[in-house]
């Protein structure tokens, strides 16, 4: 398997502000990582495709210049969510392929909150 | 990836086996089925997969139906920690990179 972190678990910050959230693979070379944003009660949206020493794909809808993301090692993503605003208060959870290529491993999520 | 259609709660008493159902009637053939469990504010948890036979692990066991249309996940014996979101996934395996499109999921209340 492969055991994913997330930094922080939670963050409060103001509008206007950016925020980075962390995603590490703890044991595993993740060449690939998943970032999903989920809202109260509702399901788990892809954002996007963190592809390790290239840029990343982004789904549909999703802004590429507010999401930046960044997969500089093969254990470590980073979504930046810039200009942060009410509405993008969330959680934020990011996922890898491990060794079992069958399988996803989900990080515990951080949790956005924009006052 | 094909879209799956799952009830959106549904109840089940604690030691009975849960039965979770998911239509997936537009799947193709390379396309595997796999089930998640999202307990609340975590990220979720893999379950089980499976293409076309049955299978079983220590935590459940997956039927496909055999026109592969719809698939049913089995908790054998329902305990008050298998209270989640449960969601269902088909994901194809000879793409580049395989992602998976969450469906609303259900949610199972497992009562004392």
């Amino acid at each position: 398997g492969a055991v994913v972190s997330q930094h922080p678990s939670w963050v409060i910050c103001k509008s206007g502000t950016s925020v980075k959230i962390e995603c590490r693979s703890l044991d595993f070379q993740a060449t690939t990582m998943f970032w999903y944003r989920q809202f109260p009660k509702q399901s788990l949206m892809l954002m996007a495709t963190s592809n390790e020493g290239s840029k990343a794909t982004y789904e549909q809808g999703v802004e590429k210049d507010k999401f930046l993301i960044n997969h500089a090692s093969l254990t470590l993503s980073t979504l930046t969510v810039t200009s942060a605003h009410p509405e993008d208060s969330s959680f934020y959870i990011c996922s890898v392929y491990g060794d079992r290529a069958y399988e996803q491993y989900f990080g515990p999520g951080t949790r956005l909150t924009v006052t | 990836d094909a879209k799956t259609t799952q009830p959106t709660s549904m109840d089940c008493a604690e030691g009975r086996a849960a039965n979770l159902p998911c239509n997936h009637s537009t799947i193709s053939g390379n396309e595997y089925v796999y089930w998640y469990r999202q307990i609340h504010s975590q990220g979720p948890q893999y379950i089980i997969h499976g293409l076309k036979n049955n299978e079983t692990n220590e935590m459940a066991s997956l039927i496909i139906t055999e026109d592969r249309k719809s698939s049913t996940l089995i908790l054998p014996h329902a305990t008050l920690r298998d209270t989640a979101v449960y969601y269902c996934i088909v994901r194809a395996t000879t793409s580049g990179t395989y992602k998976y499109i969450f469906g609303t999921g259900t949610r199972l209340k497992v009562l004392a």
